[in-house]
C-alpha cells in the first residue's frame, strides 16, 4: 500500500509563476520529509528537507509547507523557471527506518 | 562532492540469466540502498545495508539479493532475470538512517527480453 502519494502525475506552469507541488501521507509516525528533484537520464537529487517539529522551511525559491494534521506536504517554487522542469519525489521516514518515496509529479515549466 | 556510480547505464539481458549490478560510493556513507523506479509506482526500496556483511529487505525483496563486501560497494544481484525486472535501477547512500539525505547514482536501465 503506497503509504506516500502525489496524485497530480504531470504540472505546467508559465515561467515566473509558482508552482505547487502536493504530497499526502497516511502514516502518522513519518517525523521527516524530503523533497528530490530528478531530471530524465540522471538519478534523484535532493532539494529540500523539513522535519515534523517544523511547518515550513525556505531554501532560495524553493518553501516546503508541512500540515501534520492533514498528513500532507507542499513544495513551493516561486518563481518558476523552465530549468525546474523535472520530475519531483517527496519521501517520507520514521527517524530511523527507511525513507518512502511518492509517486513523482513531472512538472513542465513553460517559457 | 559525493559520488555515487553504478557500473552500466544501460544494460539487456535475457530470461534467466544471473545478472549483476554494481554500486560505488566514494564518500565513506555507512547505509546503502537499491530501489527500482517504473511508471506509476515511484521508487520502491528492494535491499539496503547499514554496514558491511549486513542486508535488509526492503518492500520488493522478491527476486533479487544483495552483497556488501566492501563499505564503499553494494552489489544487486538478480539471480534468474525475468521480464518484470524490466526497470530503472538507482542505487543510493547516506551517513545516517531515516533523517539523513540519500544520494542517488545516474541509475542503470535495465531490459529484460
Amino acid at each position: 500500500d503506497q503509504q506516500v502519494k502525489q496524485n497530480s502525475p504531470s504540472l505546467s506552469v508559465q515561467e515566473g509563476r509558482i508552482s505547487i507541488l502536493n504530497c499526502d501521507y497516511t502514516n502518522s509516525m513519518f517525523d521527516y520529509f524530503l523533497w528530490y528533484k530528478k531530471y530524465p537520464a540522471e538519478g534523484p537529487t535532493f532539494l529540500i528537507s523539513i522535519s515534523s517539529i517544523k511547518d515550513k522551511n525556505e531554501d532560495g525559491r524553493f518553501t516546503v509547507f508541512l500540515n501534520k494534521s492533514a498528513k500532507h506536504l507542499s513544495l513551493h517554487i516561486v518563481p518558476s523557471q523552465p530549468g525546474d522542469s523535472a520530475v519531483y519525489f517527496c519521501a517520507a521516514s520514521n527517524t530511523g527506518n527507511q525513507f518512502y518515496f511518492g509517486t513523482g509529479t513531472s512538472l513542465t515549466v513553460i517559457p | 562532492d559525493v559520488k555515487v556510480t553504478q557500473s552500466s547505464r544501460y544494460l539487456v539481458k535475457r530470461t534467466g540469466e544471473k545478472v549483476f549490478l554494481e554500486c560505488v560510493q566514494d564518500m565513506d556513507h555507512e547505509n546503502m540502498f537499491w530501489y527500482r523506479q517504473d511508471p506509476g509506482l515511484g521508487l520502491r526500496l528492494i535491499y539496503f545495508s547499514y554496514d558491511v556483511k549486513m542486508k535488509e529487505k526492503g518492500d520488493i525483496p522478491e527476486g533479487y539479493s544483495v552483497s556488501r563486501e566492501k563499505k564503499e560497494r553494494f552489489s544487486l544481484i538478480l539471480e534468474s532475470a525475468s521480464t518484470n525486472q524490466t526497470s530503472m535501477y538507482l542505487c543510493a547512500s547516506s551517513q545516517l538512517t531515516g533523517m539523513d539525505t540519500q544520494y542517488f547514482g545516474p541509475g542503470t536501465r535495465l531490459t529484460v527480453l
